[in-house]
């Protein structure tokens, strides 16, 4: 157990429709990123938050956005949903903000089946 | 852009065996290299890191070596067991690009026979 939290562990929805997925860090991290893990396309980076405040960018959609709340909780909100946003979706947290010395911990992902 | 391949898409080996699972990477300026572990159902565990000023570190029955001349890192897993048996993927730091984030390889399949 890394000791960051997804919810909900599973969902089903429709085309066109809006989700939104929570995380819950580490006690004591202040960043969260998320991710997309899907067949085709591996594990790939869409954003990160460090301390409330968006730190970077990855491969993340205009109809994708997030926030990290002043207790550090962070939520991806997926709106206009197609059949493609059908994956994993996880949430890593660490420490500080900087990837590249920092190790980030991942939760247990969120299923997510766009029917 | 720059991406982290693997050699290897599946490796299957006997229990006790050693375990070699490669990645070349493309970006000679990361400088951060990391192995996840990632069992069915589960999100990817941390197993160890190494930065570019080593080219080896050891930690409970896993070693990272890493090549920078060739641009390659390998993960060994000594005496290896049935709880082995996951999807293992190197990372590297996307350096100069978003903010120094991760950049995933595809991963490995490891099935360990008893």
């Amino acid at each position: 157990d890394s000791g960051v939290t997804q919810t909900p562990k599973h969902l089903i929805t429709a085309t066109g429709q809006r989700v939104t997925l929570r995380c819950s860090p580490r006690s004591g991290d202040l960043s969260v990123y998320w991710y997309q893990q899907s067949l085709d396309q591996g594990l790939q980076f869409l954003i990160q938050y460090y301390n409330g405040e968006e730190r970077a960018k990855g491969n993340i959609l205009e109809r994708f956005s997030a926030q990290q709340f002043p207790d550090l909780h962070s939520e991806l909100n997926l709106s206009s949903l197609e059949l493609g946003d059908s994956a994993l979706y996880f949430c890593a947290s660490s420490v500080e903000g900087t990837p590249s010395t920092d190790t980030q911990y991942f939760g247990p992902g969120t299923r997510l089946t766009v029917l | 852009g720059e991406s982290v391949g693997l050699h290897l898409p599946t490796l299957s080996v006997q229990e006790g065996d050693n375990s070699i699972i490669n990645c070349a990477y493309s970006n000679s300026a990361s400088d951060y290299f990391i192995w996840y572990k990632q069992e069915s159902g589960k999100g990817p565990q941390f197993i160890i890191d190494i930065r570019s000023n080593m080219d080896k570190r050891q930690g409970q029955r896993v070693t990272v070596l890493l090549n920078k001349t060739v641009k390659h890192l390998s993960l060994q897993i000594a005496a290896t067991q049935p709880g082995d048996s996951a999807v293992y993927f190197c990372a590297e730091n996307d350096y100069g690009g978003s903010q120094g984030n991760l950049i995933f390889g595809k991963g490995t399949k490891l099935s360990v026979k008893p």
